[in-house]
């Protein structure tokens, strides 16, 4: 079945650094979806990518779909203590399921 | 307030024991899901429901039911034949694009102890 990882695993930022983070699909995919968990919480939605080699900016936070559909990757710029958390990749297929990446935890270091 | 909500947040069981986990949602979303998270761990899917009276297996059903009576309502029940229910559970709901699923919009989710 589809399988979508995450690299790295662990991600420790010294404050205002910047940092990327990875999701890779066994298969291609119809769309990619990041989800932001923080400690305690519930994941919630960040943003759809859907095109061939989309690129969404949110303030700090650039997210880019690969040309084959099959990757992406998120960018933080400038982190800060608010970027705590774990972040997830989901990526779609046919049967409106995701699947989701085993995430990136980030420690930011103050 | 529109949303989707979970009860209990905390839950405690006997082993053996049926147990029902609460999933309401009032955003008029077509298609809900049930997750499971271990710790340090990604979403599992439990079980999804795209309209009323139906619904699909995910990756780890074994263990789990689910009904689909009303729109609004998904509740799931973590059987005995569950191995290792001690997990965190959540609920989402999404709307249905083509062929696409959309943002999935989740509850606070139940943090269900087998003792």
């Amino acid at each position: 079945g589809q399988q979508v990882m995450q690299i790295p695993q662990y991600q420790h930022v010294q404050e205002g650094e910047d940092f990327t983070t990875y999701c890779n699909s066994s298969t291609t995919l119809s769309n990619i979806q990041w989800y932001k968990q923080r400690p305690g919480g519930h994941p919630v939605f960040l943003i759809q990518l859907v095109k061939s080699g989309e690129v969404k900016k949110q303030k700090r936070l650039t997210f880019q779909f690969g040309e084959a559909k099959k990757n992406s990757s998120l960018h933080i710029t400038a982190t800060q203590t608010t970027d705590v958390g774990t972040y997830f990749c989901a990526g779609g297929a046919a049967g409106n399921k995701l699947t989701f990446g085993g995430g990136t935890r980030v420690l930011v270091k103050p | 307030d529109g949303g989707i909500t979970q009860s209990p947040k905390y839950l405690f069981r006997k082993e053996g024991q049926n147990v029902t986990l609460s999933c309401e949602q009032n955003l008029n979303h077509d298609a809900m899901y049930w997750y499971r998270q271990d710790p340090g761990q990604g979403l599992r899917l439990i079980y999804y429901s795209q309209i009323v009276n139906d619904f699909q297996k995910g990756d780890i059903a074994e263990g789990y039911s689910v009904s689909r009576e009303k729109k609004e309502s998904f509740p799931l029940t973590v059987t005995s034949a569950q191995k290792n229910p001690t997990a965190f559970y959540l609920c989402a709901s999404s709307i249905i694009h083509r062929g696409t699923p959309g943002a999935q919009f989740f509850g606070p989710g139940t943090r269900l102890t087998v003792l």
